[in-house]
């Protein structure tokens, strides 16, 4: 069974940058697993962040960033803010099921 | 603006069945792929499956928790995504979102707010 493994939780302070990774369970991620991120805030549906490893919506703040790093998909956030607190969820493409991480906690403190 | 409204959650046995609805409007719903993630209470997300557009045959992809279990269909007069669950295990108790796909390869952008399906005797 494929396990996708994301840092369960992470803290940066504001102003910071915090950079959250999303590794694959069978090896490397390259930009054929299509890695998107998402935001969850307590209450609410998830918010896509970034698609196709790089591609932001239309309603992605700059500060969020998406890449490739070390053989994982990583999600990169520069100049934190207080409302970047929640949790982040990756999402990879397996040539037919997709299957999430299991998503990081981000504190923002 | 695009708008996507889920229904028909509740309270259903196990080995129970219940059918899902997602309702979508702001867009041509016949030329989008679908799909059906959802999160059981105070867990991570789980995808669950994908149906494909028109011009993919609707064809549809599962995960293995639900494969055999779950189908997805689409009604495009009607503008209408549907999940139909049967077989119900208490592990399947989650909320339910239905979202619209960007492309056949990429994820997700619209989202619909959920709807909860508890399965408990």
């Amino acid at each position: 069974q494929t396990v996708v493994t994301q840092e369960p939780s992470l803290t940066v302070s504001p102003g910071g940058t915090v950079t959250l990774t999303c590794a694959s369970s069978t090896g490397a991620v390259t930009s054929g697993y299509y890695p998107n991120w998402f935001q969850q805030k307590p209450g609410q549906a998830p918010r896509p962040l970034i698609y196709s490893t790089t591609n932001k919506h239309s309603w992605t703040p700059a500060r969020f960033s998406g890449s490739l790093l070390g053989g994982k998909a990583a999600l990169t956030l520069s100049g934190v803010q207080p409302e970047d607190e929640a949790d982040y969820y990756c999402l990879l493409y397996y040539s037919g099921p997709w299957v999430f991480g299991g998503g990081t906690k981000l504190t923002v403190l | 603006e695009v708008q996507l409204v889920e229904s028909g959650g509740g309270l259903v046995q196990p080995g129970g069945s219940l059918r899902l609805s997602c309702a979508v409007s702001g867009f041509s719903f016949s030329d989008h792929y679908m799909e059906w993630v959802r999160q059981a209470p105070g867990k991570g997300l789980e995808w669950v499956g994908r149906s494909r557009d028109k011009a993919s045959g609707y064809s549809t992809e599962y995960a293995a928790s639900v494969k055999g279990r779950f189908t997805i269909a689409r009604d495009d007069s009607m503008n209408s995504l549907y999940l139909q669950m049967n077989s119900l295990k208490t592990e399947d108790t989650a909320v339910y979102y239905c979202a619209r796909i960007v492309g056949a390869t990429t994820g997700s952008d619209y989202w619909g707010q959920g709807t909860l399906v508890t399965v408990s005797s």
